[in-house]
C-alpha cells in the first residue's frame, strides 16, 4: 500500500524554524518528484514547494510566499522527504501534506500523505 | 501565477442529482488540469488528471471536460458519499495553483 506519513508539526513562535518529515512507503520514493502542499485553517490548499528525483539533479521549486525561507529536501535512502521552514510567520500556520506527484510527464499528485498541523503563534 | 477561478463556490444539491462544477485558468493550461475532493479533516484524495482521465478506483458518475483555460466536473448523480469541497488544480507551470473551492452540500 503506497503510504506517506508526515511529522514534525507543533507550536512555534513568529521567526521561529521548523523541520516537518515525510516518510514513505509502498512504492519507489526515488522514483519520483515529491511535493509539499499547505492549508490554512477553514481555508484553501497552497502549493509550497517541490523536489524533483536524482535524474533530474533534486532540483527544487517553490511558491513566492515561502521562497527564501522554506527549503524542501530529500534522502532517498531513508524514503524521506523534508521541509526546513526558517523565518515562521504567522500567516504561515495551516496543515503540511507531502504529496506524491504521478509522473514526470503527467505531475498531479495521486497520493498525500495525512497531514500535520503547524501553529505559529506568540 | 496562472490564476484558478472556480465557481459556484457552494452549491446545494440533492442525492440524485447531476451537478457540474466549472473552473476557469488566467492563462491556456492545455489539459493539465486535475480535480480533487476533500472531506474534512482529511486529505484532498485525486478524482480526474489530464483534465478528463478518471484515476483508478475513482465511480465512473465523475467526468472532466476541458481544454485551454475552461474546465468542468461533473457527477452524474450525486451520492451522499459526495458531498465534500472540490478543488481543480493546473500543473502546466512549474508554480502550481489550486482554485478555491467547490463546496457541495445537501440541499
Amino acid at each position: 500500500e503506497v503510504q506517506l506519513v508526515e511529522s514534525g508539526g507543533g507550536l512555534v513562535q513568529p521567526g521561529g524554524s521548523l523541520r516537518l518529515s515525510c516518510v514513505a512507503s509502498g512504492f519507489t520514493f526515488s522514483d519520483h518528484y515529491m511535493d509539499w502542499i499547505r492549508q490554512a485553517p477553514g481555508k484553501g490548499l497552497e502549493w509550497v514547494g517541490r523536489t524533483r528525483k536524482k535524474a533530474n539533479s533534486y532540483t527544487t521549486e517553490y511558491a513566492a510566499s515561502v521562497k527564501g525561507r522554506f527549503t524542501v529536501s530529500r534522502d532517498d535512502s531513508k524514503n524521506s522527504l523534508y521541509l526546513q521552514m526558517n523565518s515562521l510567520r504567522t500567516e504561515d500556520t495551516a496543515v503540511y501534506y507531502c504529496a506524491r506527484v504521478s509522473s514526470t510527464w503527467n505531475a498531479y499528485f495521486d497520493c498525500w500523505g495525512q497531514g500535520t498541523l503547524v501553529t505559529v503563534s506568540s | 501565477d496562472i490564476q484558478m477561478t472556480q465557481s459556484p463556490s457552494t452549491l446545494s444539491a440533492s442525492v440524485g442529482d447531476r451537478v457540474t462544477i466549472t473552473c476557469r485558468a488566467s492563462q491556456n493550461i492545455n489539459s493539465w488540469l486535475a480535480w480533487y475532493q476533500q472531506k474534512p479533516g482529511k486529505a484532498p484524495k485525486i478524482l480526474i488528471h489530464k483534465a478528463s482521465s478518471l484515476e483508478s478506483g475513482v465511480p465512473s458518475r465523475f467526468s472532466g471536460s476541458g481544454s485551454g483555460t475552461e474546465f468542468t466536473l461533473t457527477i452524474s448523480s450525486l451520492q451522499p458519499d459526495d458531498f465534500a469541497t472540490y478543488y481543480c488544480q493546473q500543473y502546466n507551470s512549474y508554480s502550481i495553483t489550486f482554485g478555491q473551492g467547490t463546496r457541495l452540500e445537501i440541499k
